[in-house]
């Protein structure tokens, strides 16, 4: 079964400090994987992709994710986070096994971000 | 990256009546998908909408509670039937490989 892993509810940094959302995901084929932000009270904006290639994904605003493959994960991260990274964080996978590059996503329950001055 | 809009951006029903959400996207799309997430939680995928066929629903969402039209490949609607307080939620589509979203219709059911 597919499925995504986000194992902490929360994460605190000082603004300045570096940041990691961690993610983990279990799929049959291989996956397409993603990070999306939400801030209060809106809807969901795309922030990067892992499709293939480079291990290293750059995205939106400074965030940046590495797949590892042996270790089937995707943590977002970013070098100096900034207070207005405070906002709700979501993995998502696609397994191209379930409708191949257009299938649907499978979600993660959300990591919040909080950063504080 | 496609532009979505949808209507209403959020409503206040009440119990037993239905509501109709619509999904515009500026370009033609191949398939799109409808989602809710129920408060404080994650997204869960309601149903997979294909113009000029069927769409497809999701373990545990069935077309009488949802009924999904998809007329043209830059629109869709997604009814919620027969509201309870349960379906207050935020009901989200999205296109495309990346899977942009709408910005969300917030219900809430009294």
């Amino acid at each position: 079964a597919q499925s995504v892993a986000q194992p902490e509810d929360q994460v605190n940094v000082a603004e300045g400090n570096p940041l990691t959302v961690k993610c983990t995901y279990s799929v049959s084929g291989n996956p397409y994987l993603f990070w999306y932000v939400q801030y209060p009270n809106r809807g969901l904006q795309f922030l990067l992709k892992y499709i293939t290639g480079d291990n290293l994904v750059k995205g939106s605003y400074g965030f940046e994710a590495e797949f590892n493959k042996s270790q089937t994960s995707f943590h977002l991260k970013k070098p100096s986070a900034l207070v207005s990274d405070s906002a709700l964080y979501f993995c998502a996978v696609r397994d191209l096994n379930y409708g191949g590059s257009q299938g649907n996503l499978i979600f993660g329950k959300g990591t919040k971000l909080s950063v504080k001055p | 990256s496609a532009v979505i809009s949808q209507k209403p951006s959020r409503d206040i029903c009440q119990r037993g009546t239905s509501l109709t959400i619509q999904c515009q996207v500026d370009s033609q799309v191949t398939m799109m998908f409808w989602y809710r997430q129920q408060p404080g939680q994650s997204l869960t995928l309601i149903a997979t909408a294909n113009q000029g066929s069927e769409a497809t629903y999701e373990s545990g969402f069935v077309i009488d509670k949802f009924p999904i039209s998809r007329p043209n490949l830059t629109f869709s609607t997604l009814t919620v039937s027969n509201m309870s307080p349960e379906d207050s939620s935020i009901y989200l589509c999205s296109v495309g490989e990346t899977q942009y979203f709408g910005p969300g219709t917030r219900l809430l059911v009294l």
